[in-house]
Formats: C-alpha cells, sequence, structure tokens
C-alpha cells in the first residue's frame, strides 16, 4: 500500500501552460505539505496545509496555489509555467507536529 | 527554527558504522533533532528524532549531547543501501521543516 502517492511521476511542458499535480495520502494525517528540490537538490518547504490553515513560504510566486478537496489530498495548481520552475516536487504529510512522510516526487520540466 | 552544519560529504566501508555529526549550537528547548535521508531520486524517509534522550530505532541511534548543541547519527553496519544523502534539521512542533545541504555518505564495499 502506497502512504503518500503523487500523479504524474513526469511531467513536460511548454511556458506559460497551467498545470496541476496531484497528491493523495492514506495515512490519515492532518497536515500536508509540498516542496520544491532544484537542479542544485535543495530541499524547500512551499507550503504547509490542514484543514484549518494554510502556511505559505513567503518566496512561493502566487502562481503557485495548494488546493484540497478533501482531508487526503492535497494537490499543487502552477499557472503561467517559467523555465526556473522545472524541479522536482514533493508531497508529504504528517499528524501534526510529528514526522513526515514523502511521496515519490515528480519531476516537471518546463520548455 | 534553528539550523544546523553538517560536512558535506563523508565515505564509510559496507558492514561498519557510520557517524554522522551534526552542529545545532542555536538549539533552543522546544526545538528537536530530526535526520531524514534521500536516496537517489526518491522523496526524503524518515530515520529518527529526538529532544535530549539518546533514541534507537530499527534504522538507526541518535546520540544528543548533554548541551543539545550537537548530535551524531550512528548506523550501526552500514549497506550499500545506505548510500544517501541525510539531512540533519531542528524542528519545534508546528513550524515547517526546513533542509540543508545535508551529508552525502557513500557506503564503499
Amino acid at each position: 500500500d502506497t502512504a503518500v502517492s503523487q500523479t504524474p511521476k513526469y511531467l513536460v511542458t511548454q511556458m506559460g501552460n497551467d498545470k496541476s499535480i496531484k497528491c493523495e495520502q492514506n495515512l490519515g494525517h492532518d497536515t500536508m505539505y509540498w516542496y520544491k528540490q532544484d537542479s542544485k537538490k535543495f530541499l524547500k518547504i512551499m507550503f504547509s496545509y490542514n484543514n484549518k490553515e494554510l502556511i505559505i513560504n513567503e518566496t512561493v510566486p502566487n502562481r503557485f496555489s495548494p488546493k484540497s478537496p478533501d482531508k487526503a489530498h492535497l494537490n499543487l495548481h502552477i499557472n503561467s509555467l517559467e523555465l526556473g520552475d522545472s524541479a522536482v516536487y514533493f508531497c508529504a504529510s504528517s499528524p501534526l507536529g510529528n514526522e513526515q512522510f514523502f511521496g515519490p516526487g515528480t519531476r516537471l520540466t518546463v520548455l | 527554527d534553528a539550523k544546523t552544519t553538517q560536512p558535506p560529504s563523508m565515505d564509510c566501508a559496507e558492514g561498519r558504522a557510520a557517524n554522522l555529526p551534526c552542529n545545532h549550537s542555536t538549539i533552543s528547548g522546544n526545538e528537536y533533532v530530526y535526520w531524514y535521508r534521500q536516496i537517489h531520486s526518491q522523496g526524503p524517509q524518515y530515520i529518527i528524532h529526538g529532544l535530549k534522550n539518546n533514541e534507537t530505532n530499527e534504522m538507526a541511534s541518535l546520540i544528543i549531547t548533554e548541551d543539545r548543541k550537537s548530535s551524531t547519527l550512528i548506523l550501526p553496519h552500514a549497506t550499500l543501501r545506505d548510500t544517501a544523502v541525510y539531512y540533519c534539521i531542528v524542528h519545534s512542533a508546528g513550524n515547517m521543516l526546513t533542509f540543508g545541504g545535508g551529508t552525502r555518505l557513500m557506503v564503499k564495499p
């Protein structure tokens, strides 16, 4: 059973397009996260979200928006994609304040 | 959250213990020490965490100094599959994780 899953695994798209990455967790966790890992391998938090509160890393452009249809899902929408958005995006979940469980990642390539 | 300092890379012989150090001299009283690792092309994986007592689980041991300003992650019998980047993170409940550069551990046959 996959605890945290992401789709798609690979996403190749043109500049200016709008795309979404889906994340689902079956662990019953309250909090979900999105991280970005760039070509230099630095892993940066983008969002933290539970059913009550969205915390946004202030460095994240507003072209990025998380959307949660229910507690088990946190999707990442990206508008007007730019070359610099190319990276691996990881979703994670945790019981509030405890260790995080990460998904396998989505490699986004913007051409 | 407090910052951490780790060596950028380390080597370890297969079957030997791998001891990965981490300095966190500005850690505050409510902050835990967490360790994660990232094997190539995979998502980070939680290993262990502790507040002030030493901790052990099936994956590793965590030794925290009495003043809590540094810690060591110990993999008792490293295998080739333990080759990964290991991240030491100081974190308080409710805050988001901040990953640094980590230590790239290479386990060699």
